[in-house]
């Protein structure tokens, strides 16, 4: 199957800071992707889609200014997140939809990211 | 809105006995439903069902799909202990995945 990576896959950062979390699609070309939050126990909530070169569709609840999406190309989204707070501590997972075999429904998820904010 | 919901949401049994785990949905303009396994990190794809009735097997795992009672079971039989983890269904509508809150499987040796 495809595969995503996500970096970093840990980060620790200090309450005011903002972090910047990378998706990338390594074997194929993703024209949207996606982004979740999992808080624990809790299944995945999708945050965002993010479409090559446009900008990204949030879901209800989620602050666009908070969490800015780029998708600059057809195999990179970045999420940040500004301004970090210790309710943003969370698992954030990338997911990306493989364009070249047109497998629409199915979607390949990236490692996730682990976020501290202290 | 669109909806899914799993049960159980957690299930601990022994090593060698088979379980279902259930997974109803209610979604605008239904395209697939996907099942997922989730260990420690981030979930990998276990099957994909469009059409019901045809049941899709992998082992000792197996699902299939009604689209006229809106639901899926996923079985797994002779259970081991590494099927430990976190199964998710997710239904697919016209855009997005909308995710099931998970079953906590647990394999007891």
């Amino acid at each position: 199957g495809a595969v995503v990576s996500q970096h970093p896959s840990w980060v620790i950062c200090k309450s005011g800071t903002s972090v910047k979390i990378e998706c990338r699609s390594l074997d194929f070309q993703a024209t949207t992707m996606f982004w979740y939050r999992q808080f624990p126990k809790q299944s995945l909530m999708l945050m965002a889609t993010s479409n090559e070169g446009s900008k990204a569709t949030y879901e209800q609840g989620v602050e666009k200014d908070k969490f800015l999406i780029n998708h600059a190309s057809l195999t990179l989204s970045t999420l940040t997140v500004t301004s970090a707070h210790p309710e943003d501590s969370s698992f954030y997972i990338c997911s990306a939809r493989d364009f070249g075999t047109g497998t629409q429904e199915t979607q390949y998820f990236g490692p996730g990211t682990r976020l501290l904010v202290l | 809105e669109d909806k899914v919901v799993q049960s159980p949401l957690s299930l601990v049994v022994h090593e060698g006995d088979t379980v279902t785990l259930n997974c109803s949905y209610e979604v605008t303009n239904f395209r697939s439903l996907l099942w997922y396994k989730q260990e420690k990190k981030a979930p990998t794809f276990l099957f994909m069902l469009t059409s019901s009735g045809i049941e899709k097997k992998s082992g000792r795992l197996s699902s299939i799909l009604d689209k006229k009672e809106l639901f899926s079971i996923l079985n797994i039989t002779a259970t081991q202990t590494g099927d430990s983890a976190i199964y998710l269904c997710a239904v697919k509508g016209v855009q997005k995945l909308v995710f099931g809150q998970g079953t906590r499987l647990t394999i007891n040796p």
